[in-house]
């Protein structure tokens, strides 16, 4: 069965950092694309960023460009979100999502939620 | 900024049919941009139903069919059933490795 278990979430400061985990099983992680998707309290979805296989490619939303960085560890079957320079508006919960055929989001976590207040 | 559009709300008679678009404010829809589409109940992660314009992911019942239609893609939703009550997002994939979602579709089965 796959799972995608996403940890690291919390409530932090405007101007602080954040780094979000995400563990993968049940599938061939290294085999695969992985993306961040957030959802603002009662909004809707918003692709964050994309990984490509074995960590050689990232692209990211232009509004996290510069901030967010995402990477891979194929060995310990984790994504990872390093988020900085936190911003009220990037308060939601954040999904990782895998792709199975590269341009879709096949697997999903069950989000953790990152609280940018003061 | 292109945006992807979907309609905010839409509603649906048990054992209806109804079928929900995802457009571009500038520009269509083709299978270039890989459509795919999610089911979302509140307080739930999202769920694949469609990927690659009409591909359904696997445990997806066959009432849930994708497509497109003239310019935009499109979900229908065949003999729709309560539990069909959700919100539905297409995503598309504008190229250099970018994704957008639509604002979303709230349906509404009564």
């Amino acid at each position: 069965e796959v799972q995608l278990v996403e940890s690291g979430g919390g409530l932090v400061q405007p101007g602080g950092s954040l780094k979000l985990s995400c563990a993968a099983s049940g599938f061939t992680f290294s085999s695969h694309w992985m993306h961040w998707v957030r959802q603002a309290p009662g909004k809707g979805l918003m692709w964050v960023s994309r990984i490509k296989s074995d960590g050689s490619s990232a692209t990211y939303a232009d509004s996290v460009k510069g901030r967010f960085t995402i990477s891979r560890d194929n060995v310990k079957n984790t994504l990872y979100l390093q988020m900085n320079s936190l911003r009220a508006e990037d308060t939601a919960v954040y999904y990782c999502a895998g792709a199975l055929y590269y341009f879709d989001f096949a697997y999903w976590g069950q989000g953790t939620l990152v609280t940018a207040s003061s | 900024q292109t945006v992807v559009t979907q309609e905010p709300s839409f509603s649906v008679s048990p054992g209806g049919t109804v079928t929900l678009t995802c457009g571009l404010s500038s520009g269509s829809v083709s299978t270039d941009y890989f459509p795919s589409w999610y089911q979302q109940t509140p307080g739930q992660a999202p769920r694949t139903l469609i990927y690659s314009t009409n591909t359904r992911s696997s445990g997806v019942p066959d009432r849930f069919s994708g497509s497109i239609l003239g310019n935009k893609a499109a979900l229908t939703i065949t003999g729709a059933q309560a539990d069909d009550e959700s919100d539905y997002y297409c995503v598309l994939y504008m190229g250099s490795g970018i994704w957008v979602f639509g604002g979303g579709t709230k349906l509404t089965v009564l």
